[in-house]
C-alpha cells in the first residue's frame, strides 16, 4: 500500500507570496493533518480534516488555512508568506476521525526569502 | 511548563545496550501515547503506540506508560547503530491534535 505523499518536495517563495502544499493520504484513510516543523519550536499541529470538514485547529494565523477534497485529498494554503514560514510543513493521515494512529509523508520543505 | 517534555540530550549508547527514553506530559486526561522516530531529513516515522498502563513490546522496543505518574517511556534492546536518530513523543491531547516533545537525539556508539 502506498503511503502519504506530499507534493511539492521542495519550494522556494519570497516573503509577500502564497503557497499551495497539497498531500494525499494512504488509500482508505479519510483523515489528514497538517503540522509545521521547525528546529526552535519543533512539531506544531496545524490543523485536521475529516469528511471535508475542519475538526481542530492550532494555534496559527488566519493565513494558514486548508481544505480536503471528496477524495481525501487535502491542501494547505499560506498567504503572505513571512521568513519565519520557512519550515518543514508534514502531513499526516490515519483511517477515521477517531483513529489515533497517525502515518507522515516526507514533507514540503518551504524556503522564504 | 511545556505539554510535553523529553530530554534534548544527546543520549550517546553504546552498540548492544539498551537505550532509554522518557516522557512526561502536562495533560493527565490524555489517552494515547506515541514514539515517532525521525532520521535527519526525514520525516517522523510511528514506531509504537501505546493506550494502557503497563508495557508493550514490539520486537527490540518496549513502551512504558504509567498514567498516575504522566509518565512514558521507551526502551531500545540490543541498540544498533542504525537505531541514532532523534525520538519524538507525541501525546493525543483531543480529538486529532497530537503534542509533540521537542524529541531525544540518540547517538549509538559502535
Amino acid at each position: 500500500k502506498a503511503g502519504v505523499t506530499q507534493t511539492p518536495r521542495y519550494l522556494i517563495k519570497t516573503r509577500g507570496q502564497q503557497v499551495t502544499l497539497s498531500c494525499s493520504p494512504i488509500s482508505g484513510h479519510r483523515s489528514v493533518s497538517w503540522y509545521q516543523q521547525t528546529p526552535g519550536q519543533g512539531l506544531q499541529f496545524l490543523f485536521e480534516y475529516f469528511s471535508e470538514t475542519q475538526r481542530n485547529k492550532g494555534n496559527f494565523p488566519g493565513r494558514f488555512s486548508g481544505r480536503q477534497f471528496s477524495n481525501s485529498r487535502s491542501e494547505m494554503n499560506v498567504s503572505t508568506l513571512e521568513l519565519g514560514d520557512s519550515a518543514l510543513y508534514l502531513c499526516a493521515s490515519s483511517l477515521a476521525a477517531r483513529a489515533r494512529e497517525q502515518y507522515f509523508g516526507p514533507g514540503t520543505r518551504l524556503t522564504v526569502t | 511548563q511545556k505539554e510535553v517534555e523529553q530530554n534534548s540530550g544527546p543520549l550517546s549508547v553504546p552498540e548492544g545496550a539498551i537505550a532509554s527514553l522518557n516522557c512526561t506530559y502536562s495533560d493527565r486526561g490524555s489517552q494515547s501515547f506515541f514514539w515517532y522516530r525521525q532520521y535527519s531529513g526525514k520525516s517522523p516515522e510511528l514506531i509504537m503506540f501505546i493506550y494502557s498502563n503497563g508495557d508493550k513490546e514490539d520486537g527490540r522496543f518496549t513502551a512504558q506508560l504509567n498514567k498516575a505518574s504522566q509518565y512514558v517511556s521507551l526502551l531500545i534492546r540490543d541498540s544498533q547503530p542504525s537505531d541514532s536518530a532523534t525520538y519524538l513523543c507525541a501525546v493525543n491531547m483531543g480529538a486529532q491534535k497530537l503534542v509533540f516533545g521537542q524529541g531525544t537525539r540518540l547517538t549509538i556508539n559502535p
